[in-house]
């Protein structure tokens, strides 16, 4: 099963402030099957980005991704208010899905 | 834009089983597969189990294998997620997803849609 460890575990930070977000996998993924949620408390989780690098349709663009192999990153360009929340990053290989533990991205 | 909505809260005894279904409307699970995804009290997502979009393979997270069941009726655009033995560990609010497809050099997945989340409390 692929592990994936996300980093940091919490991130403080202030609207407008860039905020850089990291998912390492245990072994290589596929690039078209890594995934990025956003998920608020008392919401169901909301995709994203989805094949690394492409935005959702109502993903803003300052959110982007990047990544292949074992490292991928989730950037915000500048924090919005409602961009405080926990990002999870999600793989898919040999026909199973794992998300890593989740970042949360709080109000500095 | 698909709104999958998730049947009401449960509380289960221990050793119990409990069933949550899944209705999509304005949109369906045809051509899509769908996963079950839970969070326990502060925790993160975990992946329980799913149909796999195209191939309609079922495929089940190691932690839950022979414990969870996932079914879907397209007749009535309804997928269902049992999960037996419950014990307190499976506290947890737990949530369906749509699987996307995108087929092009290469297969695409990803959870496209969420549903708004069923809390089931295994407690004696």
């Amino acid at each position: 099963e692929v592990v994936l460890t996300q980093s940091p575990g919490t991130l403080s930070l202030s609207p407008g402030e860039r905020a850089t977000l990291s998912c390492r996998a245990s072994q290589s993924v596929s690039s078209s099957c890594f995934t990025w949620y956003q998920h608020k408390p008392g919401q169901a989780p909301r995709l994203l980005i989805y094949n690394t690098s492409s935005r959702a349709t109502d993903t803003p663009d300052r959110f982007s991704g990047s990544g292949s192999g074992t490292d991928f990153t989730l950037t915000i360009s500048r924090l919005e208010p409602e961009d405080f929340a926990v990002y999870y990053c999600q793989q898919y290989s040999s026909s199973r899905w794992t998300f890593g533990q989740g970042t949360k991205v709080e109000i500095k | 834009q698909v709104q999958l909505v998730q049947s009401g809260a449960e509380v289960k005894k221990p050793g119990s089983s409990v069933k949550v279904s899944c209705k999509a409307s304005g949109g369906t699970f045809s051509g899509f597969g769908v996963s079950w995804v839970r969070q326990a009290p502060g925790q993160g997502l975990e992946w329980m189990g799913g149909i796999i979009p195209i191939f309609g393979t079922k495929t089940y997270g190691h932690s839950f294998r022979g414990r969870v069941t996932i079914t879907t009726d397209e007749s009535s655009n309804t997928a269902h997620m049992e999960l037996s033995s419950l014990t307190s560990v499976d506290t947890a609010v737990y949530y369906c997803a749509r699987v996307a497809v995108e087929m092009a050099a290469i297969l695409t997945y990803y959870f496209d849609s969420w549903g708004q989340g069923t809390l089931v409390t295994v407690s004696s």
